[in-house]
């Protein structure tokens, strides 16, 4: 069966420090992965996907990356963290390309405040 | 603009009644169309899922109902248990975004004992 591990769980950093999210996806090859955010008591926001081994999309202009070094990991960055990135952060994972209607499958999240 | 509505931020029911989660869209190109359960500081977890060629598709106490003419999707518990308690999402997708999910803001489910 697939699985899906993201961490750390919670993070507080200082506002200008540096930022990274890892996410790896278990049990499945060729994965499309995606990078959601998710303030408190709203909806999801799409920040990244891939479909590939280096193939990013960015969803929305901000002061993150998203880089995919291997298959089945994906890494959420930024150099200088501002007080509007905190929020909950999930990683999602697929199996089919998003041109094809398809279920996607969360991680556990990561809770980040920037103080 | 496009949108996900859902009616109802939040909704509260007896343990054993039956819960009903109503979600409205705008676009009626979208084809596909997802129910998520995410529970107090969890990642969302799939619920059910149903393509616009059909108009009901039932799960394990679960029900989706499509409703195309109205552009109305539903979500329908049986006998809701405490353990249902969460917020629930409506996405919605279609080949015109690059399938990408449009999310709802969630309806919240309390289930009182």
């Amino acid at each position: 069966s697939q699985t899906i591990h993201q961490w750390p769980a919670t993070l507080v950093q200082p506002v200008g420090s540096p930022l990274s999210l890892e996410c790896t996806v278990e049990g499945t090859s060729n994965p499309n992965l995606y990078w959601y955010r998710q303030a408190a008591g709203r909806g999801l926001q799409l920040l990244f996907y891939s479909v590939g081994i280096g193939q990013i999309s960015s969803e929305v202009p901000q002061n993150l990356s998203a880089s995919r070094p291997q298959d089945r990991q994906f890494i959420l960055s930024s150099k200088k963290l501002l007080l509007s990135d905190s929020g909950f952060y999930l990683c999602a994972w697929s199996v089919l390309p998003p041109l094809s209607g398809n279920t996607i499958y969360f991680g556990e999240g990561s809770w980040l405040t920037v103080v | 603009g496009e949108s996900v509505g859902l009616h109802l931020p939040t909704l509260s029911v007896q343990e054993g009644d039956n819960s009903i989660i109503n979600c409205a869209y705008s676009n009626s190109a979208s084809d596909y169309f997802i129910w998520y359960k995410q529970e107090s500081g969890k990642g969302p977890q799939f619920i059910i899922d149903i393509r616009s060629n059909m108009d009901k598709r039932q799960g394990q106490r679960v029900t989706v109902l499509l409703n195309k003419t109205v552009k109305h999707l539903s979500l329908q518990i049986a006998a809701t248990q405490p353990g249902d308690s969460a917020v629930y999402f409506c996405a919605e997708t279609y080949a015109g975004n690059n399938r990408k999910l449009i999310w709802g803001l969630g309806t919240s489910l309390a289930v009182n004992p």
